[in-house]
């Protein structure tokens, strides 16, 4: 399967923990989107890279949230000290520069914080 | 701020009806994009228009994109079971960059 992956598909953890996500583009693709996404809502943006750097964060994204994408492969999105309104389904996708914005997601991350 | 306002929220049809959900918004999109979400899965993309104007077709699934890029819709005809999810608009303001999405289209339909 050459689709975006993410791991963990859950993560569980109690509050005041550190958690982390990794997400798996398409290998072609540049571009690297995080959103989160609660019930009943649609996803909102949280941070892009294209390659290595990061270009767009959102206000969403606290000081607790930091993401890196260090080769411009993989990306990994880091929440610390965790509160229970983290509580929510994690998206990566993925993009290529020079298509029409399109973006394909992975299956997510959903994290419950106890 | 941009957003999306997707009607309506939820929907309940029986199987071989019509239905069509729609997007809308004061602010222009460089594209949209259509996704359909099932529960603890990511959303899967159905279609991009790019063309104020627009109309791609997927099976029985209709896109539009509206003449000033400002809103668009889905239609469905002769629905199915199978058709049942969560249906997600999302526009793009600038190349490359984010997508805001509208709130979702609650889709069942009952056999």
């Amino acid at each position: 399967d050459t689709g975006v992956s993410q791991n963990p598909r859950h993560k569980i953890t109690k509050r005041g923990q550190n958690v982390t996500f990794r997400c798996d583009p398409i290998s072609e693709h540049n571009r690297l989107y995080w959103y989160r996404q609660t019930l009943g809502q649609g996803p909102e943006f949280l941070t892009y890279f294209q390659n290595e750097a990061q270009l767009e964060k959102s206000r969403l994204l606290s000081d607790r949230f930091s993401a890196e994408r260090p080769k411009g492969s993989f990306s990994t999105l880091e929440i610390q000290r965790t509160e229970q309104g983290d509580s929510a389904m994690y998206l990566c996708a993925s993009g290529a520069s020079g298509n029409t914005d399109t973006q394909y997601f992975g299956p997510g991350t959903r994290l419950t914080v106890l | 701020t941009q957003l999306l306002e997707q009607s309506p929220q939820f929907l309940s049809i029986q199987e071989g009806e019509n239905l069509t959900v729609y997007c809308n918004s004061s602010s222009v999109f460089s594209s949209l994009q259509w996704y359909r979400q099932e529960p603890g899965e990511g959303p899967v993309l159905l279609v991009t228009v790019v063309t104020g104007g627009e109309v791609k077709k997927l099976k029985r699934l209709t896109f539009q994109f509206g003449d000033a890029r400002k809103d668009s819709s889905l239609h469905i005809t002769a629905a199915q079971p199978g058709d049942t999810g969560l249906y997600l608009c999302a526009g793009a303001s600038n190349q490359g960059g984010k997508l805001i999405f509208g709130q979702g289209t609650e889709l069942s339909v009952k056999p």
